[in-house]
């Protein structure tokens, strides 16, 4: 079963407009982190926040955590044509005694030029 | 330094054919997993290994097997395949923290 639900499932923006992309998941975790896939290719790791953690940044990432709501936000900013891919968020559930990502269904972002 | 390398990338099997997917890494990760990506469903994990010579299943296990003889290698068969079983196959192997995935396997079962 899916621990994590991204919402919205698809996203078109412009560029340089800003994307977000929000995960809420069931059950208490570890950590949450994010994952990016371009069309036929792996998933690649962004960014992992732990549960102890409310906000992380990288580049022109900001990722949030609300563990009293269950749920996380991925904002993109200023976006670019190449950031154009899918985007999977993944929890670490505390129950597993052992790192074991579940992933949700993902958002497919498009970015115009 | 290739990191995560599965073979082969595609592949078509006949119902009832059975077939090996490898997945290599150089990285000396612990822990490697093989999960499934099928349309609206996201990832969903097969098997996974914590270590040399142990194996564990995953949520959906049912028609694979795995193998870790090796720490660098970890093979997912499919002993008499199904049409059920057309997907995408992705290896990911990991320290803890961030996950690093090969770049898929392309399986059609006619």
């Amino acid at each position: 079963s899916q621990q994590g639900e991204e919402d919205p499932q698809a996203l078109s923006i412009q560029e340089g407009e800003n994307a977000t992309m929000n995960c809420s998941y069931k059950t208490s975790i570890n950590n949450l982190q994010w994952y990016r896939q371009n069309s036929g290719r792996g998933l690649v790791h962004l960014i992992l926040i732990r549960s102890n953690e409310r906000e992380k940044h990288s580049g022109r990432l900001r990722v949030t955590l609300d563990t009293s709501k269950k749920s996380s936000s991925l904002l993109i900013t200023a976006s670019r044509a190449a950031d154009t891919a899918s985007y999977f968020c993944a929890t670490d559930s505390e129950n597993t005694g052992f790192q074991k990502l579940v992933f949700g269904t993902g958002t497919r972002l498009l970015v115009s030029p | 330094n290739a990191g995560v390398t599965q073979t082969p990338k595609f592949r078509v099997l006949k119902t009832g054919q059975s077939m090996t997917l490898l997945c290599a890494q150089d990285m000396n990760h612990e822990y490697m997993y093989w999960y499934r990506q099928d349309p609206g469903m996201g990832l969903r994990l097969i098997h996974y290994s914590v270590g040399e010579g142990t194996t564990a299943k995953g949520e959906v296990p049912d028609g694979y097997n795995v193998s870790r003889l090796k720490k660098q290698n970890f093979l997912l068969g499919l002993e008499s395949a199904a049409p059920s079983q057309t997907s995408v196959y992705f290896c990911a192997t990991t320290l803890g923290g961030g996950y690093t995935f090969g770049s898929g396997t392309r399986l059609t079962v006619v």
